[in-house]
């Protein structure tokens, strides 16, 4: 059973645009809800996480939206830039399970 | 703090060799994780460690060894390499419990032939 589901798999936006990568959650028992980065040829850094007592958090140009009753959350990116192109990954966990990771969304913002 | 190290960054092995992958934390982070990304499949968790002494599996354990002797350091074995453990294995640690804000390193290009 998939833990969590990420789309798109894939973005292209014009600079300037925001891009929306959406995750949909079954366990309501999950109670942390990051964004990771990842550079072509780098680990996965964290961006910016969520937890369900909130329904959005800004750090930068980037949100997370947080709707617990639909178990979805969104991360948005406001105006993009070609510097943002990358792959971004959602996870969930809760207490001490285990971290589950969605299969990623390729960003490409053209200049 | 030099974060999270791994070696080697590339490797080539033959079916059938093992050998271990190093994985290095200068955080005092008690939880560890080794994560395999495969195209289209994002990063799956291997086995995760919440202190010295304690490990667990993940979600596919299967043909990898880990141990965890020290709070610093998380070697990840494979045991007899097959071609379907060709990817890209992360290592990564957390200061907290269940994996929350962690810290990954660089990356190890693993081919089988």
């Amino acid at each position: 059973q998939q833990q969590v589901k990420q789309s798109p798999q894939s973005l292209i936006v014009q600079k300037g645009g925001i891009p929306i990568i959406n995750c949909a959650y079954e366990n309501t028992a999950f109670d942390y809800f990051p964004w990771y980065q990842q550079f072509p040829g780098k680990g996965p850094a964290l961006l910016i996480a969520i937890r369900p007592d909130v329904s959005e958090k800004k750090e930068g140009r980037f949100t997370i939206s947080f709707n617990k009753s639909a178990k979805q959350f969104s991360l948005h990116i406001m105006d993009s830039q070609p510097g943002d192109s990358a792959t971004y990954f959602c996870a969930v966990s809760g207490g001490y399970q285990k971290v589950t990771f969605g299969t990623g969304t390729k960003l490409q913002v053209i200049p | 703090n030099a974060g999270v190290t791994q070696t080697p960054k590339f490797q080539v092995l033959k079916t059938g060799q093992s050998m271990t992958l190093q994985c290095a934390q200068d955080m005092n982070h008690e939880y560890m994780s080794w994560y395999r990304q495969d195209p289209g499949m994002g990063l799956r968790l291997i086995h995760y460690s919440v202190g010295a002494g304690i490990t667990d599996q993940g979600e596919v354990p299967n043909g990898y060894n880990v141990s965890r002797s020290t709070t610093e350091d998380f070697p990840l074995r494979l045991l007899s390499a097959a071609p379907s453990q060709t990817s890209v294995y992360f290592c990564a640690s957390s200061y907290s419990g269940g994996g929350r804000e962690q810290y990954f390193g660089p990356g190890t290009r693993l081919t089988v032939t």
